[in-house]
Parts: structure tokens; C-alpha cells; sequence
């Protein structure tokens, strides 16, 4: 079965500090990978997405994340992180089913 | 219009209640979905909907009930609930239902007494 794991459960930081999140998943076949964001208090919002080609995409607010076949992984980075980014992120796998999975999620903490 | 609406945004309901939740959207997006997302967890796909029919159901209990009535509405609807029913509710729609980026309300946040 698909499973996707995001091993840092709360990561706290200090604002300008840079930011790495992992995500790793066990699918053998095509993928689409996806970051979402979901800000306290509001809806869940799409940061970045792969589906095919460079496998360093850029997304909004200046997160950007690394698709790494061989390591079945998809990491998110931020150089310099700010308070405002302070959320929930979930990275999520669809794959060739009509199905989306989320990992559990990282709660990201920065302090001013 | 690049979003989805869910109403109501909260929703106190006893076990014997029955309640609808609604979701719409106006992007032409032809596939829909329903997911649950209890607290501190992620959200976990319950039902989808692809032009209309209902292609997936993730072992769902009877006790929810989906409707699509036309392309931009999906329903929800509740009837004898179990307190552990309690959660955020999420809608979200794809242009179509494979491979395509899916876009999340803001949610319904269920309480089950």
C-alpha cells in the first residue's frame, strides 16, 4: 500500500533561520508529488507540485522542494524562513489511482 | 471565481440529527471530492465524484451519504452520527479526477454530541 511519511512532527526556528522538510514516500510506479500548506485557521493551500521534468520545482513565497527518484523522496526547502510562516505543511502523493495520500504532517513554529 | 465554498463553516449536531454539508465551485472543475481530517492527523479521502458519478468510496459508513446534483455542487449528507464522527471535513475539486492539482475549501467543522 502507498504510505507517505514525514518524519519531523514540529520544527521550530528562528525567523531568517533556513528550513528543510522531509518527505518520503513507498510507490514504485508514476507519481505526482504536491506540498500543501494549511496557515492556523484557514483551508489547506497548494505550495508547489511535480509532475514531470526538472526535479526542483519553485513554488510560491519562496519555498521550493527536490524530487529525488531513487530516494523516493520529496523535500521542501526555504532558505530564510519568516514568522508569517508559521503552519502546517503536508506533503501528499497521488498516483496512477483517483487517490491523493497525505503524510502526517510537519507543524513548523517560527519565532520572531 | 478560483475557489471552493463549503457551508456551514461550523456544525453542532446530535445523534439522531440529520444535516447536510455543501461544497461548490465555479472553475469547470469536473471531479470532486469529500475528505475527513480529525484533529492533528491528515485528511483521508472519503468519497469521489468524477462527471457526476461516484468513482470512489473509501469504505465509508452508510451513515454519510454523497450527492452530486450537477457539476459544481457535492453534498454531504449526515444522519445518525457517532460522537467519533466529530471532525474538519474538507471538499476539494480537480479539473478532472487523474493527475490534476486538487484545490480545498476551507472545511466544515463537524461536533457530534
Amino acid at each position: 500500500a502507498q504510505s507517505v511519511s514525514q518524519h519531523n512532527h514540529h520544527v521550530i526556528l528562528s525567523e531568517a533561520a533556513s528550513l528543510e522538510l522531509g518527505c518520503n514516500y513507498s510507490y514504485g510506479g508514476t507519481v505526482n508529488l504536491f506540498w500543501y500548506v494549511q496557515y492556523p485557521g484557514q483551508h489547506l493551500q497548494l505550495l508547489l507540485k511535480y509532475f514531470s521534468g526538472d526535479p526542483l520545482v519553485k513554488g510560491i513565497k519562496g519555498f521550493e522542494a527536490e524530487f529525488i527518484k531513487s530516494k523516493f523522496s520529496f523535500n521542501l526547502r526555504k532558505p530564510s524562513v519568516q514568522w508569517s510562516d508559521t503552519a502546517e505543511y503536508f506533503c501528499a502523493v497521488r498516483t496512477g489511482a483517483n487517490n491523493l495520500f497525505f503524510g502526517t504532517g510537519t507543524r513548523l513554529t517560527v519565532i520572531p | 471565481d478560483t475557489e471552493v465554498t463549503q457551508t456551514p463553516k461550523h456544525l453542532v449536531m446530535g445523534m439522531t440529527n440529520k444535516k447536510s454539508l455543501k461544497c461548490e465551485q465555479h472553475m469547470g472543475h469536473r471531479a470532486m471530492y469529500w475528505y475527513k481530517q480529525k484533529a492533528k492527523k491528515p485528511p483521508e479521502l472519503m468519497f469521489v465524484y468524477s462527471y457526476e458519478k461516484l468513482s470512489i468510496n473509501e469504505s465509508v459508513p452508510s451513515r454519510f451519504s454523497p450527492e452530486c446534483p450537477n457539476s459544481s455542487l457535492l453534498n454531504l449528507h449526515l444522519h445518525a452520527l457517532q460522537p467519533e464522527d466529530s471532525a474538519l471535513y474538507l471538499c476539494a475539486s480537480s479539473l478532472t479526477s487523474s493527475f490534476e492539482t486538487q484545490y480545498f475549501g476551507p472545511g466544515t467543522r463537524l461536533l457530534v454530541l
